[in-house]
């Protein structure tokens, strides 16, 4: 079956930085693009943007260009965000959605909490 | 940037009702509109895709309607496991925006 796995929680201090990974299986990972989706607690749903997993090539919205860069692992069929210089404004729950033959978010990972506090 | 607005914020209902949950853009989205259900602790869950598309396993009391500003997510009868939070996602253009969610509640 198709899974999203994310990594887990992280507690950072601001200024630091921190890697998240998002591991797929049961599909071909470079068949279908990978999203991103900030949430910040009790909030609602930002999209920061997405990677093309058979060129590589990231894609940003304007609130996520500079700090934040989309990566992968082709061969470990997974998807990395790594955000540098954290702001407390970072705290949020992450999430990696894959876009289905749709065009829509048909599966989630479950969600990392990165947590910015000195 | 294309603003998504739900309404209600909140609704609370009974069970076997029927709930309609509105959502509208700011511009013409050509309904390429996504309706997704969270509940507490879960990442979101795809219910309707492109309006009016019901994704595989979401059961037939959920359907979607709407075209160029205004869409509508339609709960036939509300059964308890549907308390969530529901949010709509416009994908006409980048960037991809969410509306603010409807957190749906049982009377």
């Amino acid at each position: 079956q198709i899974q999203l796995v994310q990594s887990g929680p992280e507690l950072k201090k601001p200024g630091e930085s921190v890697k998240i990974s998002c591991k797929a299986s049961g599909y071909t990972f470079t068949d279908y693009a990978m999203h991103w989706v900030k949430q910040v607690p009790g909030k609602g749903l930002k999209w920061m943007g997405w990677i093309n997993t058979y060129t590589g090539k990231p894609t940003y919205a304007d609130d996520f260009k500079g700090r934040f860069v989309f990566s992968l692992e082709a061969s470990a069929s997974t998807a990395n965000l790594q955000i540098s210089n954290l702001k407390n404004e970072d705290t949020a729950n992450v999430f990696c959605a894959r876009k289905g033959v749709s065009g829509s978010f048909d599966y989630w990972g479950q969600g990392v909490m990165v947590t910015v506090s000195s | 940037d294309i603003q998504m607005t739900q309404s209600p914020s909140f609704l609370s209902a009974s069970v076997g009702e029927r709930v309609t949950l509105s959502c509208k853009a700011s511009q013409n989205i050509n309904k390429y509109l996504d309706w997704y259900q969270q509940k507490l602790g879960e990442a979101p869950k795809l219910l309707i895709y492109n309006t009016n598309n019901l994704h595989t396993g979401i059961p037939s009391r959920f359907s979607g309607s709407g075209s160029g500003t205004d869409y509508t997510l339609t709960i036939s009868s509300l059964q308890p496991e549907d308390v969530a939070t529901y949010f709509c996602l416009q994908r006409n253009s980048w960037p991809y925006t969410f509306g603010a969610g409807t957190k749906l509640e049982l009377k």
